[in-house]
C-alpha cells in the first residue's frame, strides 16, 4: 500500500467533460508534486506546490488547473483536455522541497 | 544546468547474476542523487538516495549506489537479480542550490531478468 492515495484509478472522459484528480497523504509533507507519465517515459514535472503554495508551473495548458486546498491535499482539475493529454498522471509528496519524493500509484486518465 | 543521462534504455541480466545500471550526471553544485523503481502500473518507489554524506549507498531490496564525483557517475548495482526486479528504474538529480528546484529525470532503464 502507498501513503500517497490518488483517486479514482481510472478516468475516461471526453473533451468537453470537466473532472478532477484527487491526491491524499497523511504523512504531513509540505511539498506536493503532479507529474504526468506517458508510456515508455520519465514522468514530466507539471506543478509543485510548497507550504500549499504553488511554488512551480512547468508552463502546463491551462486546461490543468491545480489545487492545493490544505497540506494534506492536492486535487488537479481537468477541464476541455485533448486526445494527446491522455497519460498516467502521478502525485507525489515530500517533507519539503528537494527531500525524496513518495509517490501515489496515479491515475490512467484516457481522453476520448 | 543540470542533467541525468542512463546510459542504456534495456538491460537483460539471468536471475542469480549481478545487475549494473548506469546513470551520469551533470550539475553546477552539489546535487543530490536518487534511484527510484517502477513497476508496471504503479508509482515511483524510492530504492536509495546520495545527499552528501558516504559516497556508497545502500538502498531498499538489496540495491546500492556509488557516489562518484570525478566520474560524475552514481550506478546503481545489486549482487543476484530476483525476478521480481524487473521494472522500470529512473536515475534523478535534484540541486538544492538551483533556484528553480527542479528534479531532472533521466530516461530510464528497463531491467529485464531472464530465468
Amino acid at each position: 500500500d502507498t501513503e500517497v492515495t490518488q483517486t479514482p484509478k481510472h478516468l475516461v472522459m471526453g473533451m468537453t467533460n470537466k473532472k478532477s484528480l484527487k491526491c491524499e497523504q497523511h504523512m504531513g509533507h509540505r511539498a506536493m508534486y503532479w507529474y504526468k507519465q506517458k508510456a515508455k517515459k520519465p514522468p514530466e514535472l507539471m506543478f509543485v506546490y510548497s507550504y500549499e503554495k504553488l511554488s512551480i508551473n512547468e508552463s502546463v495548458p491551462s486546461r490543468f488547473s491545480p489545487e492545493c486546498p490544505n497540506s494534506s491535499l492536492l486535487n488537479l482539475h481537468l477541464h476541455a483536455l485533448q486526445p494527446e493529454d491522455s497519460a498516467l498522471y502521478l502525485c507525489a509528496s515530500s517533507p519539503f522541497l528537494d527531500q525524496p519524493q513518495h509517490f501515489g500509484d496515479g491515475t490512467r486518465l484516457s481522453i476520448l | 544546468a543540470q542533467s541525468v543521462t542512463q546510459l542504456d534504455s534495456h538491460v537483460s541480466v539471468s536471475e542469480g547474476t549481478p545487475v549494473l545500471l548506469r546513470c551520469n550526471y551533470s550539475s553546477s553544485y552539489s546535487p543530490s542523487l536518487f534511484w527510484y523503481v517502477q513497476h508496471p502500473n504503479k508509482g515511483l518507489q524510492l530504492l536509495l538516495k546520495y545527499t552528501s554524506a558516504a559516497t556508497l549507498v545502500k538502498g531498499i531490496n538489496g540495491f546500492e549506489a556509488e557516489f562518484k564525483k570525478s566520474e560524475t557517475s552514481f550506478h546503481l548495482t545489486k549482487p543476484s537479480a530476483h525476478m521480481s526486479d524487473a521494472a522500470e528504474y529512473f536515475c534523478v538529480v535534484s540541486d538544492p542550490m538551483n533556484r528553480d528546484d527542479k528534479i531532472i529525470f533521466g530516461k530510464g532503464t528497463r531491467l529485464h531478468i531472464l530465468p
